[in-house]
């Protein structure tokens, strides 16, 4: 079975600064999907950015980048500018590529604050 | 914004009652998952509706069952309510089954059993 970890519970960072955020996981697949979510206290889970795991090239979306390292089993997401409406959980996840896959398996998530 | 919405927010059930959630899918989406997500944890996977049949199920027991409708919406059952179901529970609708295939969640039902 596969497992997410996020071994930050808390972060906290400067408005306008840059933050990273840690995530690892474990799998014996070769093919796969990772993602970051977030959820404001609205509840509402929001796609972020995702990642195929055959892909080597990092995925971009405006301030929101990822470093993929696929031998090491890491997915870090880093946050550039960050702003107030930043501040939220952040979930990442996984899942399987292969045919008929559908669950996601998230990880605990990270509490990010951004102080003004 | 998403489109794809749960009934009610908030409920407040029971020990050993019975509660059925409801989820309307976003237009053109006929793949529904359903999500439970304890406080200060993520979402854990329940099952899957594709095409109105049940085709994939994570570790939870036959009291949480479901429905989805020729339309794709979608309801939650949990028979004989237990204390630890208190928990949100998160609806995701898409257009497919998989892979890069993106999952559109609603707001949740905050589900508190007493």
């Amino acid at each position: 079975a596969q497992t997410v970890t996020q071994s930050q519970p808390e972060m906290s960072v400067q408005e306008a600064e840059t933050v990273t955020l840690s995530c690892t996981y474990d799998t014996s697949e070769s093919d796969y999907y990772l993602f970051w979510y977030k959820q404001p206290p609205s509840r509402q889970m929001i796609l972020v950015i995702r990642q195929e795991a055959y892909k080597q090239q990092n995925a971009t979306e405006n301030r929101f980048s990822v470093n993929f390292q696929k031998a090491a089993k890491s997915f870090s997401l880093k946050i550039s500018d960050s702003q107030l409406g930043d501040a939220a959980m952040y979930f990442c996840a996984y899942r399987s590529g292969g045919a008929g896959s559908y669950q996601l398996t998230f990880g605990k998530g990270t509490k990010l604050s951004v102080i003004p | 914004e998403t489109g794809v919405t749960q009934s009610p927010t908030h409920l407040i059930k029971t020990r050993g009652q019975q509660v059925t959630l409801r989820c309307s899918s976003q237009s053109g989406h006929n793949t529904v998952s359903w999500y439970q997500q304890a406080l200060g944890q993520g979402p854990q996977f329940i099952f899957q509706y594709y095409r109105e049949e049940e085709n994939g199920r994570g570790n939870f027991p036959p009291r949480f069952s479901g429905l989805q409708f020729p339309n794709y919406s979608s309801e939650l059952n949990v028979n004989a309510l237990e204390l630890d179901d208190s928990a949100l529970y998160l609806c995701a609708s898409s257009t497919g089954q998989g892979g890069n295939t993106e999952a559109f969640f609603g707001q949740g039902t905050r589900l508190t059993v007493v």
